[in-house]
């Protein structure tokens, strides 16, 4: 059973920094595309950021380029998310994501909370 | 870089009736890269349709998509209470760049 469980979401201080982990398990994590897509209270869908198979290549929303970075340790099965200078517009449900051949993200975990006051 | 533009914004219906949601793209897109998903109150996302018409794993046949260019739809036949949800559809291209409707939210009489 494929499982995708995010973890490190947290109440942080305006620019202030954090990371977010991403575990996984039922699958061969090494040979798949993965994401971070992110849910402001109440909002729709956002993507964040995505990955290749082996690191090499990192995209991201125009916008949060240069305070994200997303990586992966095939080795451990995880993804990561670190985030600096946060501000109050990053307070969301953080999600990990699996993808599909088509680009599609098949599979999903339950999400972990980021709060940045105002 | 592409807008997709989701309608109605609620719709409201009743038991076993049929439900067409609309995702119109700023520009043409490739029908390959058209997902749609479906976001349940207090849950994740999750995979209905990819490619504009084949359905995900484990995914009722009630659910079907169709589309092409600038024009796509989601088609929930025979609407379920369960079926109380947002729904949201992608589009991935090279830029690359995923960029997600505004969602339609769907609401059982």
């Amino acid at each position: 059973e494929v499982q995708l469980v995010e973890s490190g979401g947290d109440l942080v201080q305006p620019g202030e920094s954090l990371r977010l982990s991403c575990a996984a398990s039922g699958f061969k994590f090494s040979t798949y595309w993965m994401s971070w897509v992110r849910q402001a209270p109440g909002k729709g869908l956002e993507w964040v950021a995505n990955i290749n198979q082996d690191g090499s290549e990192k995209y991201y929303l125009a916008s949060l380029r240069g305070r994200f970075t997303i990586s992966r340790d095939n080795a451990k099965n995880s993804l990561y998310l670190q985030m600096n200078r946060l501000g109050v517009d990053d307070t969301a449900i953080y999600y990990c994501a699996r993808h599909g051949p088509y680009y599609e993200a098949d599979y999903w975990g339950q999400g972990t909370l980021v709060t940045v006051p105002t | 870089e592409i807008v997709l533009t989701q309608s109605p914004g609620t719709l409201s219906l009743s038991p076993g009736e049929r439900a067409t949601l609309s995702c119109r793209a700023s520009q043409s897109v490739s029908s390959s890269y058209l997902a749609w998903y479906q976001q349940k109150p207090g849950q994740a996302p999750r995979l209905l349709i990819y490619g504009a018409s084949s359905r995900a794993t484990g995914i009722p046949d009630r659910f079907s998509g169709s589309g092409s260019g600038t024009d796509f739809t989601l088609t929930i036949s025979r609407l379920e209470p369960e079926d109380v949800a947002v729904y949201y559809c992608q589009h991935y291209d090279s830029s690359p760049m995923y960029t997600f409707g505004q969602g339609t939210k769907l609401e059982i009489k």
